[in-house]
């Protein structure tokens, strides 16, 4: 079964940038990598999506090597309100070869003063 | 921005009724709707995808008989929750696909079901 994986949790300080990795070596050859934020009782927030290589938005950057295995979002200058779970969002492709959308197992961020 | 609601944003129901939760499209057509459960401290798992017209697909696990979906137009979908029991109690959320931005998924707010 294809899995997902992210590190359970990451403290950081405000103004620290914070990267967050997601493994994901079953991903489907033409889907795209997606990273939530969500808030305790709220649904997932949509922070940046990408193919390959790099993507930058206002937020975030989302870095892809050339296998697509990983993901590492990246998070510059983080303050207090950054504090949240991080979910990475794939599809993968299972053994049977069915594609499966599939969230990873989510990164508990804490920003401290 | 693409909103969607969900509706009721929390429930309590006892064991053995049923409970409807709603999920819409607000301002963009959804020809593709996804259901997932969340118990706490979990990551979120799909239970079913729901194309416009037609029967859910469910995911491995998922009793189809147990939790009813339907897509019935592009703007609406709900999710019945059948004989509920209290280890159905959990965090409930859809998300819709644009027909027009077909790689983004948005999500809903969640519903919080509670089976006593």
């Amino acid at each position: 079964l294809a899995k997902t994986t992210q590190p359970i949790s990451m403290d950081s300080y405000e103004g620290q940038e914070v990267n967050i990795t997601c493994s994901h070596n079953n991903i489907a050859t033409n889907d795209y990598i997606t990273w939530y934020q969500q808030f305790p009782s709220q649904g997932p927030r949509f922070i940046i999506q990408g193919y390959k290589t790099k993507v930058t938005n206002e937020v975030a950057s989302l870095f892809i090597p050339a296998d697509r295995k990983s993901s590492t979002l990246s998070l510059p200058r983080v303050s207090l309100s950054d504090t949240a779970v991080y979910y990475c969002l794939v599809a993968s492709r299972e053994d049977t070869g069915r594609r499966a959308l599939t969230f990873g197992s989510g990164t508990r961020l804490q920003v401290q003063p | 921005g693409a909103v969607v609601s969900q509706h009721p944003s929390w429930v309590i129901c006892k064991s053995g009724t049923s409970v409807k939760i709603e999920c819409r499209s607000l301002d963009f057509q959804a020809t593709t709707m996804f259901w997932y459960r969340q118990f706490p401290k979990q990551s979120l798992m799909l239970m079913a995808t729901s194309n416009e017209g037609s029967k859910a697909t469910y995911e491995q696990g998922v009793e189809k008989d147990k939790f009813l979906i339907n897509h019935a137009s592009l703007t609406l979908s709900t999710l019945t929750v059948t004989s509920a029991h209290p280890e159905d109690s959990s965090f409930y959320i859809c998300s819709a696909r644009d027909v027009q931005v077909t790689n983004e998924q948005y999500f809903g707010p969640g519903t919080r079901l509670t089976v006593t």
